[in-house]
């Protein structure tokens, strides 16, 4: 089946680390995204990537990093300049080929603070 | 810019009421228009789309019309039932911002049985 996988579906964070979230596609799409979802507020857009090996910074980048070795994989680091990093992460991919802009969504990954 | 608005919610319904959730969206050009769900802790899926004026997108037993004079989207439900239970988020994509969606902020359904 194709889709878009995320991993772990809980993470845990200590002071001062740095995590990583996983995603991978099988749906053969050029762009990737990642966004933040804090609790009964709407998407933010973190990073995003329209080909393998470029990505550029969405509206609230700062203490995130990522990379776009392979088409299938965007992995989000969260690093410890980011000081409020509870909250749910999204990642999704499009086709940009087909014109109409619509993004498939993970599961996504809950980052919570120990 | 381009903005997406929805109504706000809660939306309380009860099982079998008819469902409007209303949106408005501001934008330069012809833009692509979306309606995603969000079940309790999951991720969003994509539940309908529209490309084009007068475009109607339906999923499910909802439905959704392109409005450019009224520029609105608003997505209706003849008859809800408990499982809509759900986070729903109007979209859209215009060819000036890329591959990105603009979001609306998302309304709360809850439907009682």
């Amino acid at each position: 089946d194709g889709g878009i996988t995320q991993s772990p579906k809980y993470l845990f964070r200590k002071e001062g680390q740095n995590v990583t979230l996983s995603c991978e596609q099988n749906l053969n799409h050029d762009a990737m995204y990642w966004y933040r979802q804090d609790p009964g507020q709407g998407l933010r857009l973190i990073y995003y990537s329209q080909i393998v090996n470029d990505f550029q910074k969405g509206d609230i980048a700062e203490g995130y990093s990522v990379s776009r070795e392979k088409k299938e994989s965007f992995p989000l680091t969260v690093t410890s300049a980011q000081k409020n990093p509870t909250a749910f992460y999204l990642c999704a991919s499009s086709a940009p080929g087909q014109g109409n802009g619509a993004q498939y969504f993970g599961p996504g990954t809950r980052l919570l603070v120990l | 810019g381009n903005s997406v608005t929805q109504m706000e919610g809660p939306v309380t319904l009860s099982e079998e009421a008819f469902l409007t959730i209303n949106c408005t969206y501001t934008a330069t050009g012809y833009p692509s228009l979306f309606w995603y769900v969000q079940y309790p802790g999951e991720g969003l899926q994509l539940l309908l789309k529209a490309t084009k004026a007068d475009d109607k997108g339906s999923n499910k037993g909802f439905e959704a019309t392109y409005r450019k004079e009224t520029t609105s989207f608003h997505l209706e439900k003849g008859s809800v039932q408990v499982s809509d239970s759900a986070v729903y988020f109007c979209a859209l994509s215009a060819m000036e911002y890329g591959n990105k969606l603009v979001f609306g902020a998302g309304t709360i359904l809850r439907v009682k049985s």
